[in-house]
């Protein structure tokens, strides 16, 4: 399994610029899950999905972030119009929810964007 | 404020000696879950442990869970170069969110 798989791996753009971080999740997870790393926030949730529909939302940061996930194999979270504060790194991870059990995640390589 | 939090924020030790770190959280929880970050990396998830838990090995991993202080540790013994990384506790707090704690960073010397 190739596991979560993440493009671009880096993205430099300048501000105003729209923005698409991509994922494809494991194979046969039906949870997705978006998060942001920086230095002074630490690893935040933006958002998760349970078998493609969202199911919260409330840690993205404001109108210009959006997410969808049109199928089980893939995700993607823009960002339009993007400013320098968005600089940050961009997790995605999938997981396989059964009930309200929480199973372990796994996370992909992460996508560092620099807008500038 | 935190749902989970880790102390201490960095850990410096000699390879060889066991690194201890501890995560407390706020609310009710099912479980408490440890992930490792080396730099520029993905989380990669270490253990879980269950709320009916008090004690969990893996390795040279050895995890607590208090639910009566709501806390947990994360020992890691005979530490190695390797095994210099952040160290996350996370915990979940309603259907399948998950939230991380700051992290500890841990630096091991050869």
């Amino acid at each position: 399994d190739a596991g979560v798989i993440q493009s671009p791996r880096h993205e430099v753009t300048e501000m105003g610029q729209e923005v698409t971080l991509r994922c494809k999740p494991i194979s046969g997870h039906n949870s997705l899950f978006w998060y942001r790393q920086t230095m002074m926030r630490g690893l935040e949730l933006l958002i998760y999905f349970n078998n493609n529909v969202p199911i919260d939302d409330s840690g993205m940061p404001e109108d210009r972030f959006s997410a969808k996930m049109p199928n089980a194999s893939f995700s993607t979270l823009k960002i339009q119009p993007s400013e320098p504060r968005d600089s940050a790194v961009y997790f995605c991870a999938s997981s396989l929810s059964t009930g309200l059990s929480y199973n372990e995640q796994f996370f992909g390589p992460g996508t560092r964007l620099t807008v500038l | 404020s935190q749902q989970g939090e880790e102390d201490p924020q960095a850990l410096s030790i000699q390879e060889g000696e066991n690194a201890t770190m501890n995560c407390s959280y706020k609310t009710s929880i099912n479980n408490l879950q440890w992930y490792r970050q080396n730099s520029g990396r993905g989380l990669v998830h270490l253990i879980l442990i269950r709320s009916n838990e008090r004690e969990k090995h893996s390795g040279r991993l050895r995890v607590t869970l208090d639910t009566s202080k709501k806390s947990s540790s994360l020992l890691i013994t005979a530490s190695r170069a390797a095994d210099t990384a952040s160290y996350f506790c996370a915990t979940k707090t309603s259907y399948d969110k998950v939230i991380f704690g700051p992290g500890t960073s841990l630096s091991v010397i050869p």
